[in-house]
Formats: C-alpha cells, structure tokens, sequence
C-alpha cells in the first residue's frame, strides 16, 4: 500500500525560528493535506493542496505541492508557543480514494 | 454551531466487553471515517462509508463494527475480540468529491480497566 514518510518525527526550537517539515511518498498524490493536532484533541485541517506545484500560505504557514506529485512540505515562519503541537501530513491518491497519513512532526517551541 | 461530535470523550472497557464510540455530524458530510491513533504513530484507518447503508473496511477493521443507518451518525462497536483497544478513536467526515478535505472530530480515549 501507500507509505508516507514524514520528517523530521520532532524539532525543538526558539521561539521566532522558522521550521521546515516535509513529507515524502512511495506513489503518485494527487492531494496533500497539512493538519495540526493538540494534545487530547482532533486534528484541525491547516492547508490544502490540489495542484502539483501549488504553493499556498495561511498566515505564518506555507505548504507546497511537490512537482513530482510524491512530495510536499509544510513552513512556519516566526514560530510562536501556540504552534507547539503535532503536525501531520496526508496524502490521497485518488479523488475518491482513502487518505494516507505521515507519522507527524512534534514541534516544540521554546520561548 | 456545525461540527462532528464524538462522545464520550472518555471511555473505560471491562474485559470482554463491547463498547460503542458515538460520531454525529451536522455537516450534511456525505463520508465518514473512523482512525485509530497510537502513541507516536499517524492515524490508521479502521472503517469508511462513503454513503448511508454502506461502508467498507478499511487497514485495521478487524475487532471493529460499525453501522450508518443516517447520514449524520456512524458508531463504531469496539468489539472483545480486539485485544489491544487502547487508543485514541477520531472520526472524520467529508463531502464525497474532489478537492474536498477531511474534517475531524475531537475524539474519544479508550482504556481498558
């Protein structure tokens, strides 16, 4: 089946720092998706990406759609405390199809 | 306020015994899904339904059950024949079609006593 490989598994960082998260995979996406989750709760949608090469923002975040369709990263620009949490990369392969999820990133961010 | 919502959000299982997680949506999602998440680990998928009266399998189901009688609601039945149910339980919903991401509840954290 699909395998997502999700890097780096955790980063500690000052607060301000900007971070880089990427994801990699075994077979074509055709979506990507970035999520963040808070300890005890769901995951909360971050950006969407639908497009090879598509590069699209939300505030401090930036997440790309690699150009080969098996890769995508996500950027937080001027980390503050409240980004501490797990980041997730999912990938489908299909319009329809199942998500494939990455094992997440565990941001930690020093003040 | 729209949303999916996923009761209790803790729930303790005697050995032997079946539970059932609550997921209910007011979204009008078409597709639900249900995960588990292990410490450390991404999110597997248990079950899916795509449409009412209809779901399929997915990576992990055995041990599991689950029903969509209506659109809003799937329960999943965490049955005794999983012999590891300790984890964090989130279900998912979304409209059925492209370029339509999953959208997740807050969970539901089963123990064994």
């Amino acid at each position: 089946g699909q395998q997502l490989n999700q890097s780096p598994q955790s980063m500690f960082i000052q607060e301000g720092e900007d971070v880089s998260m990427n994801c990699t995979s075994s077979s074509i996406f055709n979506t990507w998706l970035w999520y963040k989750q808070d300890p005890g709760e769901g995951p909360v949608l971050l950006i969407a990406l639908y497009k090879a090469g598509e590069l699209t923002s939300n505030g401090r975040l930036t997440a790309q759609f690699g150009i080969t369709r098996k890769d995508s990263f996500l950027n937080i620009s001027a980390s503050i405390p409240s980004d501490v949490g797990i980041y997730f990369c999912a990938g489908r392969g299909t319009s329809y199809g199942k998500l494939t999820f990455g094992q997440g990133t565990i941001l930690t961010v020093h003040p | 306020d729209g949303g999916i919502t996923q009761s209790p959000k803790y729930l303790f299982r005697k050995e032997g015994q079946n539970v059932t997680l609550s997921c209910e949506q007011n979204l009008n999602h078409d597709a639900m899904y249900w995960y588990r998440q292990d410490p450390g680990q991404g999110l597997r998928l248990i079950y899916y339904s795509q449409i009412v009266n209809d779901f399929q399998k997915g990576d992990i189901a055995e041990g599991y059950s689950v029903s969509r009688e209506k659109k809003e609601s799937f329960p999943l039945t965490v049955t005794s024949a999983q012999k590891n149910p300790t984890a964090f339980y989130l279900c998912a919903s979304r409209v059925w079609g492209e370029r339509q991401p999953q959208h997740f509840g807050d969970g539901t954290r089963l123990s064994i006593l």
